[in-house]
């Protein structure tokens, strides 16, 4: 089984801290996703990355970074962190290369973090 | 730019009946449609990946069908548990590998 992790499943940090998510996956995926999940407005993709060191900005990469140094390692940053960035964070991958039209997205169980 | 619609936004219904959530989409030019589950506080799990080739979908008690003409999909529930308590999203491919999720139409069961 495909097994996606993410380094926290609580987080509360300070307005202004730099903030590092990390999700890891273990299946050799080549595509890894960051979305933000709020009420009422669902699943939002911040970041996407199709190969190490590649990365694409998704429908709200404002105030985010991300970083992917090796396959199987994609990392979210908040440079710094602000309260309207309070939310719960998903990772998700996906087998590699042009998509099929049997992929499914595997994901993991998601940071729940508060910035204070 | 692709938008999914999720009716209804909530249901609550008693063990035993079955059920229908409705999915639609406004661009038909997709190559397969997905169904989530999410329980709270959780991650996502794939229930059923419908290809564009395919009309139905099943596993166990669940059933997916898609309508690519009318933008349309349902996931019919048989005799429901308590257990299918959760958050159920449909999501569509929007560009390369991603996709678009609906948000999600929130089923409680009651015992």
């Amino acid at each position: 089984d495909v097994k996606v992790t993410q380094s926290s499943r609580y987080l509360v940090k300070r307005t202004g801290e730099k903030v590092f998510l990390e999700c890891v996956q273990d299946m050799d995926h080549e595509n890894m996703f960051w979305y933000r999940q709020d009420p009422g407005l669902g699943l939002r993709l911040i970041y996407f990355s199709y190969d190490v060191k590649m990365k694409e900005k998704g429908d709200i990469p404002e105030g985010y970074s991300v970083s992917r140094e090796k396959k199987e390692r994609f990392s979210l940053i908040l440079e710094s962190a602000s309260t309207n960035q309070t939310s719960m964070y998903l990772c998700a991958s996906t087998p590699g290369g042009v998509a099929t039209s049997t992929d499914t997205q595997y994901f993991g169980p998601g940071t729940r973090l508060t910035v204070l | 730019k692709q938008e999914v619609t999720q009716i209804p936004a909530a249901l609550s219904v008693p063990e035993g009946e079955n059920l229908v959530l409705n999915c639609s989409f406004t661009d038909s030019a997709i190559y397969n449609l997905q169904w989530f589950r999410q329980d709270p506080g959780k991650g996502l799990t794939s229930l059923l990946l419908i290809q564009s080739s395919q009309r139905e979908q099943t596993s166990g008690r669940l059933n997916a069908s898609l309508d690519k003409s009318s933008g349309r999909s349902t996931l019919y529930i048989a005799a429901s548990q308590p257990g299918d308590s959760a958050t159920y999203l449909c999501a569509v491919p929007s560009g390369y590998s991603t996709l678009t999720f609906g948000k999600g139409t929130m089923l409680l069961v009651s015992p």
